[in-house]
């Protein structure tokens, strides 16, 4: 089965650059998606296909996907962006959706 | 506007079957392309994906829980049904359900989230 790899933490201080990566075997050949949980609510996808934002999220939010990682990176870090963050893609060997283990970014 | 809602039992006991449902507004799931998943959550834990349907009545299950589980549909009631059998404690979770669109496979993603259900498995 297809493993997703993320630093358990990541901290940044308000106003700077947030990056969270994902691992994964030859990930820059899948399309990767981002999720933000914030604490007692459901996950919100932020990224689809490494890079496109829903409406209603932010231009601070941006995704890359090359050989081995993925990224998710945000810009001008606010308070509010304090959350855990999800990758996930689809392991097509097996058929399923996969999640990465998720980071908690904390903003000091 | 879409949105999904996820009922269900906040108690079971081990070795029960669960059944969730998940009431969709704002679409159907006899409109092409459309796609109904669930997801689970341990406390504390990180997201778990358990299972997919389409419109089209295609499914698809996590390898590891295939045994246990089974996603239905009923397109009269507008909802999406998920049952897992043989209930254990680790089971214990806040389960979601999502909307996706017509990507599949590789580019499937999962686009509107249900708020969640939480279960837990005691004696």
């Amino acid at each position: 089965s297809y493993v997703l790899t993320q630093p358990p933490s990541v901290s940044v201080a308000p106003g700077k650059t947030a990056r969270i990566t994902c691992g994964g075997n030859n990930i820059g050949s899948k399309s990767v998606h981002w999720y933000q949980q914030k604490p007692g609510q459901a996950p919100v996808l932020v990224i689809y296909f490494e890079s496109d934002r829903p409406s209603g999220i932010p231009e601070r939010f941006s995704g890359s996907n090359s050989g081995n990682t993925a990224t998710l990176t945000i810009s001008r870090v606010e308070a509010g962006d304090e959350a855990d963050y999800y990758c996930q893609v689809w392991d097509s060997s097996s058929d399923h959706a996969v999640f990465g283990g998720g980071t908690q970014l904390t903003v000091l | 506007q879409i949105s999904l809602k996820e009922s269900g039992p906040p108690l079971v006991k081990p070795t029960q079957t669960l059944t969730l449902t998940c009431t969709l507004s704002g679409f159907s799931l006899t409109t092409s392309g459309v796609g109904v998943g669930w997801i689970r959550q341990p406390p504390g834990k990180a997201l778990e994906w358990l299972a997919l349907i389409y419109w089209d009545d295609d499914k698809r299950y996590s390898p590891s829980l295939k045994s246990r589980l089974t996603i239905t549909k009923d397109t009269s009631k507008n909802q999406v049904v998920l049952t897992m059998t043989n209930m254990d404690p680790v089971d214990t979770a806040t389960y979601y359900c999502a909307h996706s669109g017509p990507s599949r496979g590789d580019y499937y993603y999962m686009d509107v989230w249900g708020k969640g259900t939480t279960v837990t498995v005691s004696s």
